[in-house]
């Protein structure tokens, strides 16, 4: 079974760069949206975009102006940077699998980012 | 986009059903049937446990079950038991290139 594993800084200041990395243990990145979802401390889910296989991308609109998200199949890592960040993008940020039928069956632990 | 309305709280006895509701425009969930349901305790990632609207992942216990009428889609948990006091999320493609979630309902099992 495959899994994902988020990494990187927990502690961001604001107006800085927030940087994630998500590592696929089974190596392969084909086929798949390779997706971030975040959630605010005590606040529901919020998709934040995703990479497919290919390299296109999709990001949420709100998010979209800060936002890239990228590939790395030599690594089989998908990383996200959003810049320009506030206290408002603070919260647990977990990267997952994501199918052409809609679900997001596979789940990162979650890391969470504070920004102070 | 707009996230898509979900009650906050819904309650139940052991053993009862309860359903809760998914609302969100004839862009979303009313465009397709791309909508699937998490199940999230706290602390954890969240799980899926249906996907493309009323399909149950592999190992999802039957009790869940999923479906849609017009913009709503609906999340029905029967033979409610303890371990189902969760928090539950939908999610829909919205315009089948980006994804929305519900605000999360909380189910409490009295």
């Amino acid at each position: 079974q495959v899994q994902l594993q988020e990494s990187g800084p927990g502690l961001v200041k604001p107006s800085e760069t927030l940087s994630l990395t998500c590592t696929v243990s089974d190596g392969s990145l084909s086929y798949h949206y390779w997706t971030w979802i975040r959630q605010p401390p005590g606040k529901g889910l919020e998709w934040v975009g995703y990479v497919f296989y290919s390299g296109s991308t999709n990001y949420n609109p709100s998010l979209k102006s800060r936002l890239t998200i990228s590939l790395d199949t030599s690594k089989s890592q998908f990383s996200l940077k959003l810049n320009s960040v506030t206290a408002a993008d603070s919260g647990v940020y977990y990267c997952a699998r994501g199918s052409v039928m809609g679900g997001f069956a596979i789940w990162g632990q979650g890391t969470m980012v504070t920004v102070s | 986009q707009s996230a898509l309305t979900q009650p906050a709280s819904v309650s139940g006895s052991p053993g009862q059903s309860i359903t809760i509701s998914c609302t969100g425009t004839h862009s979303d969930v009313g465009a397709n049937n791309l909508v699937s349901w998490y199940q999230q305790y706290p602390g954890k990632a969240p799980k899926l446990i249906i996907y493309e609207g009323t399909k149950r992942p592999s190992g999802v216990s039957g009790r869940f079950s999923g479906s849609k009428s017009g913009n709503t889609a609906s999340l029905t948990i029967s033979g409610l038991q303890a371990e189902d006091e969760a928090d539950y999320y939908c999610c829909s493609s919205v315009r089948s290139s980006t994804w929305v979630f519900g605000g999360g309902t909380k189910v409490t099992v009295l």
